[in-house]
């Protein structure tokens, strides 16, 4: 079964980090781009970074640029999202996505269920 | 940056009837890049459409896409219940507003 599973969401200060994780299996990691979407509450979807296939390319949403980091290990199927220098504005479900191919420009087929960042003091 | 406008944002309908949203690009974009994706209440996205006109995997037949150039269009043609929900469109790292399909 194809499956993405998030953790690493929370309750965290502004000013604060957090590291998301997800856990990919049921396919060949190293062939496809990855995703972190955002959902603020009652808002709609916000791509946050995403990242290609091999790793050697990454883009990012202005707003997290400088202070996000999205990573991912093939040995381990992981995709990472390090968050630094939180805001109020971070807080939200945060989901990753598996795009449909190596670059990370066309569609997102397989979707985790999400994890919560909460950014209060 | 291209920006992705979305409209109605609402779109009253009943079950059986048809269904037609709009996603508008600020300059001319890739359709081989353009999604549709359906949310509800609770859930992940889930694609619909990939490369504007095809329909992902298990996806029922009345859901279908259609445009070039700046103007696409997803179209439900006949509501089943649980369509009802959000839906965006998505051009590479970009998503439009959503548009909310309602029971009437």
């Amino acid at each position: 079964e194809v499956q993405l599973v998030e953790s690493g969401g929370g309750l965290v200060q502004p000013g604060g980090s957090l590291t998301l994780s997800c856990a990919a299996s049921g396919f060949t990691f190293s062939s496809y781009a990855m995703r972190w979407v955002r959902q603020a509450p009652g808002k709609g979807l916000e791509c946050v970074a995403g990242i290609s296939a091999s790793g050697g390319t990454t883009d990012y949403t202005d707003s997290v640029e400088g202070r996000f980091t999205i990573s991912r290990d093939t040995s381990k199927t992981t995709l990472y999202l390090q968050m630094n220098s939180l805001r109020a504005e971070d807080t939200a479900v945060y989901y990753c996505a598996k795009h449909i191919s190596f670059f990370a420009v066309d569609g997102m087929d397989v979707w985790g269920q999400g994890t919560t960042v909460t950014v209060s003091s | 940056e291209i920006v992705l406008t979305q409209s109605p944002g609402t779109l009253s309908l009943s079950p059986g009837e048809r269904a037609t949203l709009s996603c508008r690009a600020s300059q001319p974009v890739i359709s081989a890049y353009l999604g549709w994706y359906q949310q509800r209440p609770g859930q992940a996205p889930r694609l619909l459409i990939y490369g504007a006109s095809s329909r992902a995997a298990g996806i029922p037949d009345r859901f279908s896409g259609g445009g070039s150039g700046t103007d696409f269009t997803l179209t439900i043609s006949r509501l089943e219940p649980e369509d009802f929900a959000v839906y965006y469109c998505q051009q590479d790292g970009t998503f439009g507003q959503g548009t909310k399909v309602e029971i009437k």
